[in-house]
């Protein structure tokens, strides 16, 4: 399809695993963000990939949250040693990265955190 | 620091009648402006946009105001539907701050018939 997809959609793992969240943007959009909602709040930023540029970071809520983009494309968000609280829905959107352009969403990864 | 504020977490509306959401930014160099719909179990979906050249845009029953002056934006829905329950966000990027996306935390929208 032409929108970002996000895999997989529902992950269960237990305490103290690791887990891998893949998101592919659309073809062609530089910019890539990772979020994530927890249950009843807001849109919390975690990371942001423009292009060549060095990736904004300043939302991941600690060093178990890393992400990567490998050729410009595929992003993976790695969160190790899951915690209760990391249970949430990861949402991916990606966008031209250009002024004045609104980002497209995936439908989201739920984690869920046992 | 939340740079993007939609202090009212929820609202309920009867179908036909105005829906207005509104939207507080504190970081000056943002200029543009977006909102966003959500669904329970979806992803956000690109709704309007506005440029800070702009005080105004409509599209259909959807109508986004700016008042830069007071760092104050609204969307208004017109009239409103029972399909326009949802959760609402907006959203505010800076050519300076390399285009990111910062947006608010929502405002839930239920609209009665």
């Amino acid at each position: 399809g032409a929108g970002v997809s996000q895999s997989p959609s529902n992950k269960v793992t237990e305490k103290g695993k690791d887990v891998e969240l893949r998101c592919d943007p659309i073809s062609g959009h530089t910019a890539l963000y990772w979020y994530r909602q927890s249950l009843g709040q807001g849109l919390e930023f975690l990371i942001y990939f423009q292009g060549n540029s060095a990736p904004d970071k300043s939302g991941l809520p600690s060093d178990r949250f890393s992400a990567e983009r490998t050729g410009g494309s595929v992003s993976t968000l790695t969160i190790q040693r899951t915690q209760q609280e990391d249970s949430a829905v990861y949402l991916c959107a990606s966008s031209y990265g250009s002024a004045n352009t609104e980002a497209f969403f995936g439908q989201g990864t739920r984690l869920t955190v046992v | 620091d939340q740079q993007v504020k939609q202090n009212s977490p929820s609202l309920s509306v009867q179908e036909g009648r105005i829906s207005i959401l509104n939207c507080d930014y504190t970081n000056s160099m943002f200029d543009y402006f977006l909102w966003y719909k959500k669904y329970p179990a979806e992803g956000p979906t690109f709704l309007i946009s506005i440029s800070s050249i702009k005080d105004k845009n409509e599209d259909g029953r959807f109508t986004v105001f700016l008042n830069k002056s007071a760092k104050h934006l609204s969307l208004h829905i017109v009239p409103s539907q029972p399909g326009d329950s949802a959760v609402y966000f907006c959203a505010a990027s800076a050519r300076g701050g390399g285009n990111k996306l910062t947006f608010g935390t929502g405002t839930q929208l239920k609209v009665e018939l």
